[in-house]
């Protein structure tokens, strides 16, 4: 099974809108965390937002929020008020710890995001 | 604070070429990844150092893959003969560990195997 499902190849946003950007996960381990990264065109990943399993509220950072609901295990990533210099790929991530310590990270497939005018 | 650093940017090679990259972490980060991105996907973990020490290394194609990370600092990762299939890009991260989880990339090597 996936580990970490975007469902949205591409999704198209007017500036200066909100979008929403799926991303469900599979984990049994009771502590995890899961990533938002932002890939430009020119390749470097650009870590935007954490939400760890145990945290109360969900996490901000500036433009942007997770919409994390344990329940239904998923951690939809949303940017308010959409710029032109958001288009960009953006991939969901999922932290899992191993037993002899250390952290792994699990990448799903990605979402583009353009934003038109 | 510098960021991770990555060379060569890009490289071309004939299948059945060696090839090697170089990654140095930020200072302080005990923790090393080296990801392989095939165009159109998310990065895949191939090799996760702790120090010096191999903590995952269970998606690296041993056979022909091979890395290290001497001194607990920089690290090499190296292709021995190269298929067409590895054509990718190769990320490099490091993250403290202790004080945080985030992963800090590099710029990536852009490999083309011909």
């Amino acid at each position: 099974a996936q580990k970490i499902t975007q469902t949205q190849p591409g999704m198209f946003v007017q500036e200066k809108e909100a979008v929403t950007l799926d991303c469900t996960y599979d984990t049994s381990d009771p502590s995890y965390g899961l990533f938002w990264y932002k890939q430009p065109s020119s390749g470097e990943m650009i870590f935007l937002i954490y939400q760890g399993s145990y945290d109360q509220q969900n996490a901000t950072e500036g433009r942007y929020s997770l919409n994390f609901q344990k329940a239904r295990k998923s951690a939809n990533l949303v940017i308010s008020a959409s710029q032109l210099g958001d288009s960009a790929m953006y991939f969901c991530a999922m932290r899992e710890g191993y037993r002899g310590g250390g952290n792994k990270l699990t990448f799903g497939t990605g979402t583009q995001l353009k934003v038109e005018l | 604070e510098a960021g991770v650093a990555q060379s060569p940017r890009y490289k071309i090679i004939e299948k059945r070429q060696s090839v090697a990259f170089w990654c140095n972490p930020i200072s302080g980060h005990a923790t090393l990844y080296w990801y392989q991105q095939i165009l159109g996907q998310g990065p895949k973990l191939l090799i996760q150092f702790q120090n010096n020490g191999v903590v995952d290394d269970s998606q690296l194609p041993k056979d022909r893959f091979s890395a290290e990370r001497l001194k607990g600092v920089d690290s090499t990762l190296k292709i021995q003969p190269a298929k067409l299939e590895d054509s990718a890009v190769y990320l490099c991260a490091s993250s403290h560990g202790q004080l945080s989880y985030e992963q800090y990339f590099g710029p990536g090597t852009r490999l083309t195997v011909t």
